[in-house]
């Protein structure tokens, strides 16, 4: 069966400093890649997906980056973080399935407080 | 462009009776569409979905959902809750392109 992981699970951090966060799926071969955010009180913000090893979709701009370097692999980025990076970041994967939508499974989160 | 609209915020029901939490979507095609439900600090589970088909979809922990196409509407169900069923639920359609669109959600609070 298929799982997902993200690391670390809770982390405090200053303003300015860097961040990465990690997401690996087990149990599918190139799976789809998402990164969401989730504010305080509020839904889920889609930030990045990635169809494919070093293809990455921005999808709104901001202080954040992703990266995909394996298949199965997905980062989330900052140079310097900003208080308003504070959230809940979820990583999420779905089968590849062409251009139709298919099932997004969640991982259990980040919590990110930024100081 | 696509959207979802969860028009309740916060609901309260009480342990046994039933319970009703609405979604609209926005969609020019056949929609896909989900409910997940989210735990405090939690990732989100799937509860159930639709694609196509029979228009009521029964999903786990005894939820079901209507797809109601004239409505624009994806309402979830659950004859009977219990506390464990406290949580936030999320709707969501999905956007082609392999991306989903979610409501802001409906926070649920079970009274005993």
């Amino acid at each position: 069966s298929q799982t997902i992981h993200q690391w670390p699970a809770t982390l405090v951090q200053p303003v300015g400093s860097p961040l990465s966060l990690e997401c690996t799926v087990e149990g599918t071969s190139n799976p789809n890649l998402y990164w969401y955010r989730q504010a305080a009180g509020r839904g889920l913000q889609l930030l990045f997906y990635s169809v494919g090893i070093g293809q990455i979709s921005s999808e709104v701009p901001q202080n954040l980056s992703a990266s995909r370097p394996q298949d199965r692999q997905f980062i989330l980025s900052s140079k310097k973080l900003l208080l308003s990076d504070s959230g809940f970041y979820l990583c999420a994967w779905s089968v590849r399935a062409g251009g139709s939508t298919d099932t997004q499974y969640f991982g259990p989160g980040t919590r990110l407080t930024v100081l | 462009a696509q959207s979802v609209t969860q028009p309740d915020i916060h609901i309260t029901v009480s342990e046994g009776a039933s319970l009703e939490l609405r979604c609209n979507y926005s969609y020019g095609a056949t929609p896909y569409l989900f409910w997940y439900v989210q735990s405090p600090g939690q990732g989100l589970q799937l509860l159930l979905k639709y694609f196509s088909g029979d228009t009521l979809v029964q999903g786990i922990k005894g939820f079901e959902a209507e797809f109601k196409r004239s409505q624009s509407s994806f309402n979830l169900r659950k004859p009977s809750v219990h506390w464990s069923d406290a949580a936030e639920y999320f709707c969501a359609v999905g956007q082609g392109a392999q991306k989903l669109v979610f409501g802001q959600g409906t926070r649920l609070t079970i009274n005993p």
